[in-house]
């Protein structure tokens, strides 16, 4: 099982319209969690860090259920430059260790 | 936000040569970088873990001796792709963290190898 999975992709929405990717992640101790947004040959970015209370951001909210180890993002009110590969990020209790989760393609169409 | 400052952003190699990879962190002082390798259509894949003044930790499946790393100071570490392979040829992009759980890493801008 690998240490981070995501959604498969791609996913392909109308502007508008609300998405949600998940994510579950297999080491328990984990301590921080991340979502990252990286565009087509570019570096990742950081979107936001997940909370256990949640957190909003805009059109962006990320939960984490830690009883579930499952990480989500909705993202409401699709724009086209929402478009772009989402990363599900996991740091493991020293915060030494960084895990990247295969990552979910995101297209909103016109 | 930090800066992480990757070069060179492109490199072109003959079969055989070497080719090294510098990160910098400009605005802080990163006590651990790490070194990604992605293929096209694919998530980054962690190399190895690097701390400053000691040897790196690789990943299962990395060859050290092959992808060699060095942490000399706190906002250096290189990487070096040694006698490189066609198959070498990737995106590379590293990360620094000034260390903790919570804190976010921050990247370079990543390093395009192609080895023809």
């Amino acid at each position: 099982r690998k240490e981070v999975e995501q959604d498969p992709g791609p996913f392909n929405v109308p502007e508008g319209a609300t998405v949600a990717f998940n994510c579950t992640y297999s080491n328990s101790a984990s301590q921080s969690f991340f979502w990252y947004r990286q565009d087509c040959r570019k570096e990742p970015k950081l979107l936001m860090s997940v909370y256990s209370s949640g957190n909003e951001d805009g059109r962006f909210t990320a939960q984490l259920n830690r009883a579930s180890q499952y990480i989500s993002l909705l993202i409401r009110d699709s724009k086209l430059s929402d478009s772009a590969t989402y990363l599900c990020v996991v740091k493991d209790t020293g915060g030494f260790k960084t895990i990247f989760g295969a990552g979910t393609r995101l297209f909103v169409k016109a | 936000g930090a800066v992480v400052s990757q070069h060179p952003s492109w490199v072109i190699c003959k079969s055989g040569t070497s080719v090294k990879i510098e990160c910098r962190s400009l605005d802080f002082q990163a006590t651990t970088m790490f070194w990604y390798r992605q293929f096209p259509k694919q998530s980054l894949m962690l190399m190895a873990t690097s701390n400053e003044g000691s040897k790196a930790t690789y990943e299962q499946g990395v060859e050290k001796d092959k992808f060699l790393i060095n942490h000399a100071s706190l906002t250096l570490s290189t990487l070096t792709v040694t006698s490189a392979h066609p198959e070498d040829s990737s995106f590379y992009i590293c990360s620094a963290a000034a260390g903790g759980a919570s804190t976010e890493a921050f990247f370079g801008q990543g390093t395009r190898l192609t080895v023809v």
